[in-house]
């Protein structure tokens, strides 16, 4: 079956311009995460959206940053005023419930460059 | 805070060499550990997972053991083949959820 769909796969934008990066989560997937992935760096959690329940912000950088997830299924992450050091791969992933038992399913990632 | 410390890489291994990249980590509580691989031109994916003390998780020949008493994690493999070239990385995660703290990810390069 499909899995995670990202786009676009690769962006290129001017410091200070607003970007919005979109994530499909496998169909019937509750549980939405992002992550970014800087050169060198681990994975970072931003943000876990959880069914109708509140988001989990607690990873997002800046207010620069926010996410909506519409529906329960479709999410844009929207990074505002873009910073070179936004510059890195933004991946989505979705599971099944959102517990331990339940594997996260990565996209491809967007990879976000500020010029 | 939780955090996971990979081996740096790239490991370049001939095939059907041994295996390891070592993995520790630093959690409160009582972590589920996991191990994901990224494979050229694909999303992560689980490859093995262990929640709790002394389990030992296994898939397509590679293994690991949940060692509390060293904070440990290391993922083994007794013959690597070509295909298993990718990128690899450690991850937990506390407290019952799936918020999960991945390392910085090891390279495996695998040759003929």
């Amino acid at each position: 079956g499909a899995g995670v769909s990202q786009s676009p796969s690769n962006k290129v934008t001017e410091k200070g311009k607003d970007v919005e990066l979109r994530c499909d989560p496998i169909s019937g997937h509750t549980a939405l995460y992002w992550y970014r992935q800087s050169l060198g760096q681990g994975l970072e959690f931003l943000i876990y959206f959880q069914g109708n329940s509140a988001p989990d912000k607690s990873g997002l950088p800046s207010d620069r940053f926010s996410a909506e997830r519409t529906g329960g299924s479709v999410s844009t992450l929207t990074i505002q005023r873009t910073q070179q050091e936004d510059s890195a791969v933004y991946l989505c992933a979705s599971s099944f419930n959102g517990g331990t038992a339940s594997p996260l399913h990565f996209g491809n990632g967007t990879r976000l460059t500020v010029t | 805070g939780d955090s996971v410390t990979q081996m740096e890489g790239p490991v370049t291994l001939s095939e059907e060499a041994f295996l390891t990249i070592n993995c520790t980590y630093t959690a409160t509580g009582y972590p589920s550990l996991f191990w994901y691989v990224q494979y050229p031109g694909e999303g992560l994916q689980l490859l093995l997972k262990a929640t709790k003390a002394d389990d030992k998780g296994s898939n397509k020949g590679f293994e690991a053991t949940y060692r509390k008493e060293t904070t440990s994690f290391h993922l083994e493999k007794g013959s690597v083949q070509v295909s298993d070239s990718a990128v690899y990385f450690c991850a937990l995660v506390t407290g019952g959820g799936n918020k999960l703290t991945f390392g910085t990810g090891t390279q495996l390069k695998v040759e003929l």
